[in-house]
């Protein structure tokens, strides 16, 4: 069966650090990875897609970037945070034909930027 | 473009009482309906799809009919649970590339004993 991973699951980080947030999957090929940041008390907002390794699309501007060295490993960055950047922050993965549309998702990163 | 609509939360209600959340939604073409729910402190978790008009979702008590006469998705459950307390998020997928999501914006539910 397929799991994913996220970590730390907590990070309290100050303005101006860097950000480097990790997911991993299992048991499954090539699949879509995407990251969602959720404010408080607020919907989901995605912030970056992949379909294959290498590929990144950005949904909104902003202050990070995603990585996907591997096929099954996806990496949210930043260079120097700002106190916006904190949030609940998810990672999930589909299938990559049309009937593999469901999205799957990860436990989350909670950042606190201070 | 593509938007999910869903009622403000939060919706407070007591044990074993009937639940509806609304959805409705904006799409071209047919999409795939889902709900996902999260509970404190967690990622989402599918609750359930329905992927062609009148197909009807369910899991743990909880139903959704695709209705495409009327572009809603509602979710319904007989005699809710103080575990039930949760947000609800109705999303789509548009047969798009890279099978995005339409994310509702949530609604909180409040269970109390």
């Amino acid at each position: 069966s397929q799991t994913i991973h996220q970590w730390p699951a907590t990070l309290v980080q100050p303005v101006g650090s860097p950000l480097s947030l990790e997911c991993t999957v299992e048991g499954t090929s090539n699949p879509n990875l995407y990251w969602y940041r959720q404010a408080a008390g607020r919907g989901l907002q995605l912030l970056f897609y992949s379909v294959g390794i290498g590929q990144i699309s950005s949904e909104v501007p902003q202050n990070l970037s995603a990585s996907r060295p591997q096929d099954r490993q996806f990496i949210l960055s930043s260079k120097k945070l700002l106190l916006s950047d904190s949030g609940f922050y998810l990672c999930a993965w589909s299938g990559t034909s049309g009937s593999s549309e469901t999205q799957y998702f990860g436990p989350g990163t909670r950042l606190l930027v201070l | 473009g593509n938007s999910v609509t869903q009622m403000e939360g939060p919706v407070t209600l007591s044990e074993e009482a009937f639940l509806t959340i609304n959805c409705t939604y904006t799409a071209t073409g047919y999409p795939s309906l889902f709900w996902y729910v999260q509970y404190p402190g967690e990622g989402l978790q599918l609750l359930l799809k329905a992927t062609k008009a009148d197909d009807k979702g369910s899991n743990k008590g909880f139903e959704a009919t695709y209705r495409k006469e009327t572009t809603s998705f509602h979710l319904e459950k007989g005699s809710v649970q103080v575990s039930d307390s949760a947000v609800y998020f109705c999303a789509l997928s548009a047969n798009n590339a890279g099978n995005m999501l339409t994310f509702g914006g949530g609604t909180r539910l409040m269970v109390k004993p």
